[in-house]
């Protein structure tokens, strides 16, 4: 089992603030993907990473992707009410993904 | 385009019943996987299917089990309901190729509660 540790677990900030997320595995990924869940509705993929050491950057939102492919962070300027949702990273398999544990986030208006 | 659907969007079953749940992908993508999500798990990989075949298949019981038809369209079923099989089922599609940058795209789900 790749398991894909994210923290914090959960998140509630007020808006304006700066945060960032981590997922963290013992296993190599060939890349990694960024996901957005709000409620009752499925998750939005984000972003992919795919080279170790990679930075991407999606307006307000910088992910990074660790040099030796095992871990990844989502770093968010200026938190705004509608980036309330649950984050979630997840690893490439053999036609699947495995999910991290899931980042519940809050951003106080 | 048009979306991956599922349906239904709600569902309630009393133990020991079964259920089965749709999905219909994006059209062009040919991989449909199905994922359960509990709040104390998270998502879970059950299954992917590419052209009608299984491709992987996750750590659940045989209760668990699908099937793609020829216009990419997947079906889950679940027998013997447990309690425990309460969560948000989701699929999603995808183009299918094996490259780790595959992007899924996902479907509002199915919550299915077992009483």
């Amino acid at each position: 089992t790749q398991l894909l540790e994210q923290s914090p677990q959960f998140l509630s900030i007020q808006e304006g603030e700066n945060l960032t997320v981590y997922c963290n595995s013992s296993s190599v990924f060939s890349s990694l993907q960024w996901y957005r869940q709000e409620p009752g509705e499925g998750p939005v993929l984000l972003v992919t990473v795919v080279t170790g050491g990679e930075v991407k950057k999606l307006k307000r939102l910088t992910f990074q992707f660790g040099d030796a492919r095992k871990d990844s962070s989502l770093h968010i300027t200026a938190a705004q009410p509608g980036d309330t949702g649950l984050y979630l990273c997840a690893g490439a398999g053999a036609y699947q993904f495995y999910f991290g544990t899931g980042t519940s986030l809050t951003v106080i208006p | 385009k048009a979306g991956v659907t599922q349906t239904p969007r709600y569902l309630i079953k009393t133990r020991g019943q079964q259920v089965t749940l749709s999905c219909s992908p994006i059209s062009g993508h040919r991989s449909v996987s199905w994922y359960q999500q509990t709040p104390g798990q998270g998502l879970q990989f059950l299954f992917e299917y590419f052209s009608e075949t299984q491709r992987n298949k996750g750590n659940f019981p045989g209760r668990f089990s699908g099937r793609q038809f020829s216009n990419s369209r997947s079906e889950m079923n679940v027998s013997t309901l447990e309690l425990g099989d309460s969560a948000l089922y989701l699929c999603a599609s995808s183009l299918g190729g094996t490259h780790g940058a595959e992007k899924l795209f996902f479907g509002s789900g199915t919550q299915l509660s077992v009483l």
